[in-house]
């Protein structure tokens, strides 16, 4: 089945400062990536998401890039806020996800 | 626009009673819908997915079965409850054929005394 290995497990950053999480994931048939943020007691949104054929994409302060060859996939969050805070998942796949164990950040102000 | 309801918002139960969880789904048609565990502070399991009434792939042998006995609602159930069923359950669904982004129902926090 898929194996899908987050890194890091834990990051904190100052206010101000950028975070990049990585995916990593060994079904080479996957063909969408998606990272979804859930805060505390609440439900997982999705924040931002690529498709296979795209190796970059960008929204006002959050990208994710793409190298499938590698078979890896991250997030890059830039000028954090205390506000970004939370757990990040990556599920790569299609109609069937595997959830990454997740990443938990702590933008200290 | 779409919305998906789940119930109870809250349960605790006590080990070995029987387990009715239950999502549906507005706004759309033949959605994949998808079960999911999470216990405190870990990430989401995949219990169950379903692209289609009475079509369900399971993810995980535990105690626990899936039914989809419509179109758009999805229920998980159990005879007997363990300690280990405790968690956070997410019903979520997805467009059938895609983008697969999954939406995520408000959740049903489970407590097995």
């Amino acid at each position: 089945g898929e194996n899908v290995e987050q890194h890091p497990s834990t990051l904190s950053v100052q206010e101000g400062d950028s975070a990049v999480i990585k995916c990593t994931y060994s079904d080479s048939a996957s063909n969408y990536f998606p990272w979804y943020k859930q805060e505390l007691g609440k439900r997982p949104q999705l924040i931002i998401d690529i498709r296979s054929n795209v190796g970059e994409k960008k929204d006002q302060r959050i990208a994710v890039t793409l190298n499938k060859t590698a078979k890896h996939f991250s997030l890059h969050i830039t000028e954090t806020q205390p506000e970004d805070s939370a757990v990040y998942f990556c599920a790569p796949g299609g109609f069937k996800t595997i959830f990454g164990a997740g990443t938990r950040l702590f933008v200290k102000a | 626009s779409q919305t998906i309801h789940q119930w109870p918002a809250t349960l605790v139960q006590p080990v070995g009673s029987p387990l009715s969880l239950e999502c549906t789904v507005e706004g759309t048609s033949n959605p994949n819908l998808y079960w999911y565990r999470q216990a405190a502070g870990r990430g989401l399991q995949l219990l169950f997915y379903s692209v289609g009434i009475g079509q369900i792939s399971s993810e995980v042998p535990q105690n626990l079965s899936a039914s989809r006995p419509q179109d758009r609602q999805f229920i998980l159930s159990s005879k007997k409850l363990l300690l280990s069923d405790s968690g956070f359950y997410l019903c979520a669904w997805s467009v059938a054929r895609g983008p697969y982004e999954q939406y995520f129902g408000p959740g049903t926090r489970l407590t097995v005394t």
